[in-house]
């Protein structure tokens, strides 16, 4: 158990709607990244957020957006979702600048 | 596009062998993770070796790295079953300063057959 949780566990849903998916760092973590996994991509670097700004940007799509609250805690919100955005979701969170320690994942399903 | 390349794809071994991936990178890099995923679940770190380091141990695992040639290496010695999983290499390049996510390649599927 790496202390970071996920919410939920699994998420079918259709084209066309909008989903929040959430995420609680490890006690102490200031840094939260959120990362997408598909068979074709494979493991790719959305947004990282460090104690509630935006610190880093990669592959994450315009209709994709997150936030780091008060707490720590982020979400990862995906609209207009589209057959091709069905995969895992992973956040992680690290205190120092390197090991980072990822969550269970969150599994969508557009149908 | 993917930073770093593990080799082989899959890998299928006996129980109680040595098993070794590789992984290549096309940037400078801070450091280089190994993590391990058990099917469709979260990645678990394994090791990180920093750019001035050439090999680290942490017990039956081995990293080498050697930046001259951007590759790493993974040892997994006296294999059990219960490292049947996927293997994925992470770089964090120079001008990220950890504070960037983390570059993965598509990762080496190890089975080991009892």
């Amino acid at each position: 158990d790496s202390g970071v949780t996920q919410t939920p566990k699994h998420l079918i849903t259709a084209t066309g709607q909008r989903v929040t998916l959430r995420c609680s760092p490890r006690s102490g973590d200031l840094s939260v990244y959120w990362y997408q996994q598909s068979l074709d991509q494979g493991l790719q670097f959305l947004i990282q957020y460090y104690n509630g700004e935006e610190r880093a940007k990669g592959n994450i799509l315009e209709r994709f957006s997150a936030q780091q609250f008060p707490d720590l805690h982020s979400e990862l919100n995906l609209s207009s979702l589209e057959l091709g955005d069905s995969a895992l979701y992973f956040c992680a969170s690290s205190v120092a600048l390197d090991t980072q320690y990822f969550g269970p994942g969150t599994r969508l399903t557009v149908l | 596009s993917q930073q770093g390349e593990e080799d082989p794809q899959a890998l299928s071994i006996q129980e109680g062998e040595n098993a070794t991936m590789n992984c290549s990178y096309k940037t400078s890099i801070n450091n280089l993770q190994w993590y391990r995923q058990n099917s469709g679940r979260g990645l678990v770190h394994l090791i990180l070796i920093r750019s001035n380091e050439r090999e680290k141990h942490s017990g039956r695992l081995r990293v080498t790295l050697d930046t001259s040639k951007k590759s790493s290496s993974l040892l997994i010695t006296a294999s059990r079953a219960a490292d049947t999983a996927s293997y994925f290499c992470a770089t964090d390049p120079i001008g990220g300063g950890g504070a960037d996510g983390l570059t993965f390649g598509k990762g080496t599927h190890l089975i080991i057959q009892p």
